[in-house]
């Protein structure tokens, strides 16, 4: 069935380090992959997002990239700050008339040591 | 900033019984999801909403779940015969036009309701 795999399942960084996060999907017809941060009791929260055919993005310190043929894609943090501390989960997405189905990854929880 | 709001933020109910989740999407979007958060784990998706019919569910979505859309503004989750496994934070969300003619391509979370099944 469709699944998505994300790594590191804990991320420590030191602040001003950069943090990565790795995902690979297994199902071909997914063709958006957006981001969500995620704080303690709080909802996700979309912090970026790529569209299929598009290899790279960048939104200040954050930045996505995917390689469609790999099924592989990741997200980038520069510069990290005690604030980006949270849960970060990737999704990929498939595209249907009806909206999206988005299968999520199991989440990465990312600690900026100040 | 338009928000996707739920209620309510927080339901216990007792093995056997049913429970209606409420959600208000945002007022322009068309498109309507309901995900469950098992605590500590992943986001999973549940169903889709579209066109007043329901356009994807996953293995998770069987006969004890049914979405509604009663007016134009509610959309419902009424989950029949909960069950202890049932406990979990429940998120409505929703997105724009469809997305590849939109700029917004975001499905925007409501801020969850937690059930508790005992």
């Amino acid at each position: 069935g469709e699944n998505v795999e994300q790594h590191p399942s804990t991320l420590s960084v030191q602040e001003g380090d950069s943090a990565v996060i790795k995902c690979t999907y297994s199902d071909s017809a997914s063709n958006y992959f957006p981001w969500y941060k995620q704080e303690l009791g709080k909802r996700p929260q979309l912090i970026i997002d790529i569209r299929s055919n598009v290899g790279e993005k960048k939104d200040q310190r954050i930045a996505v990239t995917l390689n469609k043929t790999a099924k592989h894609f990741s997200l980038h943090i520069t510069e990290t700050q005690p604030e980006d501390s949270a849960v970060y989960f990737c999704a990929a997405s498939r595209v249907m008339t009806g909206g999206f189905k988005t299968i999520f990854g199991a989440g990465t929880r990312l600690f900026v040591k100040a | 900033e338009p928000e996707v709001t739920q209620t309510p933020s927080h339901q216990v109910t007792q093995m056997g019984q049913e429970v209606i989740l409420r959600c208000v999407p945002i007022s322009n979007h068309l498109y309507f999801y309901w995900y469950r958060q098992i605590l500590g784990q992943k986001v999973e998706f549940l169903v889709s909403f579209y066109n007043n019919e329901i356009s994807e569910k996953s293995e998770i979505f069987d006969d004890q779940f049914s979405v509604e859309r009663p007016d134009g503004s509610n959309f419902t989750l009424k989950i029949r015969s909960t069950k202890l496994e049932d406990s979990a934070m429940y998120f409505c969300a929703s997105s724009n036009l469809w997305p590849w003619e939109g700029e917004n391509t975001e499905a925007f979370f409501g801020q969850g309701t937690r059930l508790t099944v005992v």
